[in-house]
């Protein structure tokens, strides 16, 4: 399973775009990157994942470099409610979940 | 809501005992997955059941031991409990499960909390 860094925590202000990296540079060429969340001590929430272009849902966006090797999760208006921590995946046949990063949303 | 459904969301036990903790997949899922998420490990994979067949396993202990069944839901039994076992536990469930290079989403359930005294 290829491994993933991310920045342990971050902070962000309420209304503004948060950004969250993550460098996947062992990644093969079919792998997708994933991002799931977990609030407080809720389940897994998924959120986003792609191979090779950049996608975007109701939720957030996922930028992929073009050598695959980092990407970045963009929720374009934080709020509040998306204090979590927030995982970055490579999945291959499993799930396999790192430390993570654990985003703060400030007023 | 994931569609997911797991119960008891609490349980508090002692050393020693049995534990049977379920899952419901969501409507049309055939794919059932089991975490172990404890403060000092985090998200553990289990292990996962495929329309009734063990298709993977991870970190399970002997002591643990799942199945599931024609209906799709899947159980987790947790025998000769430790104080260690108290964790979270989560159930996730994907639509096939047979996740070529990462094509399949897992939803997670809201978990069961295991306490052992």
């Amino acid at each position: 399973d290829a491994k993933t860094t991310q920045p342990p925590s971050m902070d962000c202000a309420e209304g503004r775009a948060a950004n969250l990296p993550c460098n996947h540079s062992t990644i093969s060429g079919n792998e997708y990157v994933y991002w799931y969340r977990q609030i407080h001590s809720q389940g897994p929430q998924y959120i986003i994942h792609g191979l090779k272009n950049n996608e975007t849902n109701e939720m957030a966006s996922l930028i992929i470099t073009e050598d695959r090797k980092s990407s970045t999760l963009i929720l374009p208006h934080a709020t509040l409610r998306d204090t979590a921590v927030y995982y970055c995946i490579v999945l291959s046949q499993k799930l396999v979940f790192g430390q993570g990063t654990r985003l703060t949303i400030n007023p | 809501d994931s569609g997911v459904t797991q119960t008891p969301k609490h349980l508090i036990t002692a050393t020693g005992q049995r534990v049977t903790l379920r899952c419901s997949p969501r409507s049309g899922d055939l794919s059932v997955y089991w975490y172990q998420q404890s403060l000092d490990q985090g998200l553990q994979f289990l292990i996962q059941y495929y329309n009734g067949e063990e298709r993977a396993k991870g970190n399970i202990l002997e002591r643990f031991s799942a199945q599931q069944f024609p209906d799709l839901h899947s159980e987790l039994n947790l025998s000769s409990l430790e104080l260690g076992d108290s964790a979270l536990y989560f159930c996730a469930s994907s639509v096939a499960g047979h996740p070529k290079y990462g094509q399949e989403t897992q939803y997670f359930g809201p978990g069961t909390r295991l306490l052992v005294l």
